[in-house]
């Protein structure tokens, strides 16, 4: 059981390149998260997705692009990187809701990006 | 909306000493409190959650947190320190806004121990 895996764990872009950044997890969760952590910022919700072929928007989703065609993957796209998208990125997923572990997310071990 | 705030973005105390990390929140219905902690250079691991069924919650490497309804807190504290306890220490909300059940994250405090 890998629980949340990122790959890659870092990564150097110049100004105005692509990449996916790939999240599986093998708990079967149903939510899946792209959070993105800067010094003194915390966390931030980028994307998220509450299952299988659904995403949506979280808090600062500009110049990202994500995608969740199987359950337990969940691609994140940046299309033109910029430096301001430095940083460091986590997955998260999280069991379906209603359960009563619903509430704990479980963290992959993030992804370092940086954009020159 | 539900929001936190970590008070104190570097603590230091001595080995030994008592760890306390503050955090309050902001909550419109009963939350559900996280705290995560951060090792250089790693993912969060999750060291304990309240969610509502008692107010002292216990987690692990010696670290509790007490869930205050009328101060709107949820402090964690460790009687002991240890070296290995030096970290960056996240509280957190989940968000019951929308369907997404994200956590919303306080801007975290990093811990040093000194020997």
């Amino acid at each position: 059981n890998a629980g949340v895996t990122q790959t890659p764990k870092f990564r150097v872009l110049k100004t105005g390149q692509s990449m996916t950044l790939l999240c599986a997890q093998d708990m079967n969760h149903e939510y899946m998260y792209w959070y993105r952590q800067d010094p003194g910022m915390g966390l931030r919700l980028i994307h998220y997705s509450v299952g299988e072929g659904t995403t949506a928007k979280g808090e600062v989703p500009d110049g990202y692009n994500v995608s969740r065609l199987k359950k337990q993957n969940f691609l994140l796209g940046l299309e033109s990187a910029a430096p301001s998208q430095t940083s460091v990125y986590f997955c998260a997923s999280s069991y379906p809701s209603g359960s009563g572990a619903y509430n704990e997310q479980f963290f992959g071990p993030g992804t370092r990006l940086t954009v020159l | 909306a539900q929001s936190v705030t970590q008070l104190g973005s570097h603590v230091s105390v001595s080995e030994g000493a008592l760890v306390l990390l503050r955090c309050n929140y902001s909550s419109s219905v009963p939350p559900y409190l996280f705290w995560y902690v951060q090792y250089p250079n790693q993912g969060l691991q999750l060291l304990l959650k309240y969610t509502s069924a008692a107010t002292l919650v216990k987690g692990i490497n010696g670290f509790e947190a007490e869930f205050k309804k009328s101060e709107t807190s949820f402090h964690l504290t460790k009687p002991s320190a240890h070296m290995s306890d030096a970290a960056e220490y996240f509280c957190a909300v989940r968000n019951y806004g929308g369907s997404q059940g994200n956590l919303i994250f306080g801007k975290g405090t990093k811990l040093s121990v000194k020997p």
